[in-house]
């Protein structure tokens, strides 16, 4: 099963608004990434906020992690056409492995 | 630096075939991974590799066999392929699995 979930599956905004998309996972991690995917292309690396953070930011990018709550948000400010594609966060299970939630797909609409 | 290439773009090929999907980095990584990605679905975790000849099965492994012989490179092979393998597959690594990990372009695969 997947270790991260992200919701909403999908979210339409316009633009200059800001987007919010919420990870929730099962097990003790040591950090969890947040990647973008644009229709048809590999993932790119987005941030990453270790266990003992609890907010982050990366220009428009602010990361939030509640490890009580096992979840993590990503809130994009000010969106942007170019903002439109599936955001998924991922973590690293056990040093073993590496996990992507099943993405959330934003579209922002001009 | 390429980073992460994956080759072919593009494959078809018809059931029961065999192939191998290349992917090669040159940033030494020791973690490296496959995945296969359906349409309008998230990423499952394939093979994954935490360092030369060492490789082990992630979340949908039947039907794919993988090797490590060198940090660099991380073929994945079908065995015999079927429609249910039709997908597009990516390739990644990472310093490990608690990094960031840097994807190929994929490999858009239709099997017949």
């Amino acid at each position: 099963s997947q270790q991260g979930e992200e919701d909403p599956q999908a979210l339409s905004i316009q633009e200059g608004e800001n987007a919010t998309m919420n990870c929730s996972y099962k097990t003790s991690i040591n950090n969890l990434q947040w990647y973008r995917q644009n229709s048809g292309r590999g993932l790119v690396h987005l941030i990453l906020i270790r266990s003992n953070e609890r907010e982050k930011h990366s220009g428009r990018l602010r990361v939030t992690l509640d490890t009580s709550k096992k979840s993590s948000s990503l809130l994009i400010t000010a969106s942007r056409a170019a903002d439109t594609a599936s955001y998924f966060c991922a973590t690293g299970i056990n040093g073993q492995n590496f996990v992507f939630g099943p993405g959330t797909r934003l579209s922002v609409l001009p | 630096n390429a980073g992460v290439t994956q080759t072919p773009k593009f494959q078809v090929l018809k059931t029961g075939q065999s192939m191998t999907l290349q992917c090669a980095q040159d940033m030494n990584h020791e973690y490296m991974s496959w995945y296969r990605q359906d349409p309008g679905m998230g990423l499952r975790l394939i093979h994954y590799s935490v360092g030369a000849g060492i490789t082990d099965q992630g979340e949908v492994p039947n039907g794919y066999n993988v090797s490590r012989s060198t940090t660099e490179d991380f073929p994945l092979r079908l065995l015999s392929a079927a429609p249910s393998q039709t997908s597009v597959y990516f390739c990644a690594s990472g310093l490990s699995p608690y990094n960031e990990q840097f994807f190929g372009p994929g490999t858009r695969l239709t099997v017949l």
